[in-house]
């Protein structure tokens, strides 16, 4: 079963701050966060692997509470490069080993 | 750029038809997974190998097959095409095989099945 991803998109202005949300009803060990941009491959953003522990990339971030079983990713001062549609991934346990499975996706769209 | 390298780019085959999709890991990746994405969908996962074992088989049709060589490389054939195959097909590798390890993806192979 995949990650549930909020929301499913969001429209922001250059400037302004965003949150995408993912969680699991199975327990998360770790969380990827990944960027795809239409018609382009994933492009791998960062690995939070343990709870309560934040990383951040450029002006993004992201905060893993595996408690709660969810990430956040926290997108700040949005720029148009940040337009694209973001996949939180994880490994879950499947019928055949450990599968590793992404979100729906949330599509961000930062307007000038 | 990646360092993962698929072919061919884009594919345009008639249902009932077999393919075959290759794709070069980057150098010192172990890990290599496909995954299916549909038009404007998710990414769907369907199968990992590890140093050219199986490691693990998401929602792979039985018509599909893969496979992963000594060189590493690995190849995903699809048979008996129907319509609804038509999607867009990444290949992506990590060094390790578990989740603490990014997953670099190739740019895709975009099948049309007519």
């Amino acid at each position: 079963q995949q990650p549930v991803q909020s929301p499913q998109a969001v429209i922001l202005r250059e400037g302004e701050d965003a949150v995408i949300n993912c969680s699991s009803s199975k327990a998360l060990y770790s969380v990827h966060w990944y960027r795809q941009k239409h018609g382009e491959a994933p492009v791998f953003l960062m690995i939070l692997l343990k709870g309560g522990e934040q990383k951040g990339h450029e002006k993004i971030s992201a905060s893993f509470n595996e408690k709660k079983q969810q990430s956040s990713l926290y997108l700040t001062a949005s720029q148009l490069s940040y337009s694209g549609t973001y996949f939180c991934g994880t490994e879950q346990a499947g019928n055949y080993g450990q599968n590793f499975v992404f979100g729906p996706g949330t599509r961000l769209s930062v307007l000038p | 750029d990646s360092g993962v390298t698929q072919t061919p780019k884009h594919l345009i085959t008639a249902t009932g038809q077999r393919v075959t999709l290759r794709c070069s890991p980057r150098s010192g990746d172990l890990s290599v997974y496909w995954y299916q994405q549909s038009l404007d969908q998710g990414l769907q996962f369907l199968i990992q190998y590890y140093n050219g074992e199986e490691r693990a088989k998401g929602n792979i049709l039985e018509r599909f097959s893969a496979q992963q060589f000594p060189d590493l490389h690995s190849e995903l054939n699809l048979s008996s095409l129907e319509l609804g195959d038509s999607a867009l097909y990444f290949c992506a590798s990590s060094v390790q095989a578990g989740n603490n390890s990014p997953l670099h993806f190739g740019n895709g192979t975009r099948l049309t099945v007519t």
